[in-house]
């Protein structure tokens, strides 16, 4: 089957342009998470859906960060006035479930959205 | 606090020598998991493996093995006989089952190159 996918794979913006991600999970999957990625970092958490609620917000940087997923599928991340501090890969992954627990859940991560603020 | 710490910024072999990359956790949960990702040139991550706190047998896969220890909360990952390909950056990460998110917490990632 398909796996996460992301649109689009590669941005190029000018900085104070806003820009929006959009993240397609894994049918069926509940929960969904954004993670950024700069460069030569790991991957940090910027947020958290089950289904449409998203109900962790804790790694978003400030409040030009936005996120939505106003169906349960299809999540957008928006970054309003973009800074060059922004440049870095956007990842998005899904999983079945994703409350904690003994039972791990999988995320299955998508290729990223290589972001570029000039 | 959670928090993966991998001191080795990046390490460079010569092909088929042994590599073990060094992988430090803090957590204050009793029950979490960790895991070990590759992410090769081209920029995905690809998944190694995944073990829970409850679980300190080491695990070996072909020439990859783990080694789990709990005492001095280390989950270090090693290659044997190590090939071309392997070259890539390697992240550990964490996740604790008490949060409600299953978030994973990364390392800095430590660089791998594997010279012919």
């Amino acid at each position: 089957g398909a796996g996460v996918s992301q649109s689009p794979r590669y941005k190029v913006t000018k900085r104070g342009q806003d820009v929006a991600l959009r993240c397609d999970p894994i049918s069926g999957h509940v929960s969904l998470y954004w993670y950024r990625q700069a460069l030569g970092q790991g991957p940090e958490f910027l947020t958290y859906f089950n289904y449409e609620a998203q109900q962790d917000k804790s790694g978003l940087p400030n409040d030009r960060f936005s996120a939505e997923r106003p169906e349960g599928s299809i999540s957008t991340l928006t970054i309003q006035r973009t800074e060059q501090r922004d440049s870095a890969m956007y990842r998005c992954a899904s999983s079945l479930e994703g409350t904690g627990g003994p039972v791990w859940n999988e995320q299955f991560f998508g290729p990223g959205t290589r972001l570029t603020v000039l | 606090a959670q928090k993966v710490t991998q001191a080795q910024t990046e390490i460079s072999v010569v092909e088929k020598e042994d590599v073990t990359l060094d992988c430090v956790y803090e957590t204050r949960d009793t029950t979490y998991y960790l895991f070990w990702y590759k992410q090769p040139p081209s920029g995905e991550l690809v998944f190694l493996i995944r073990r829970n706190s409850f679980d300190e047998q080491n695990e070996i896969s072909g020439r990859y093995s783990w080694n789990f220890q709990k005492s001095t909360s280390s989950f270090n990952f090693t290659i044997t006989a190590s090939q071309v390909v392997d070259s890539a950056v390697y992240f550990c990460a964490l996740s604790e089952a008490s949060g409600a998110t299953n978030k994973l917490i990364f390392g800095t990632g430590t660089l791998l190159a594997v010279q012919p």
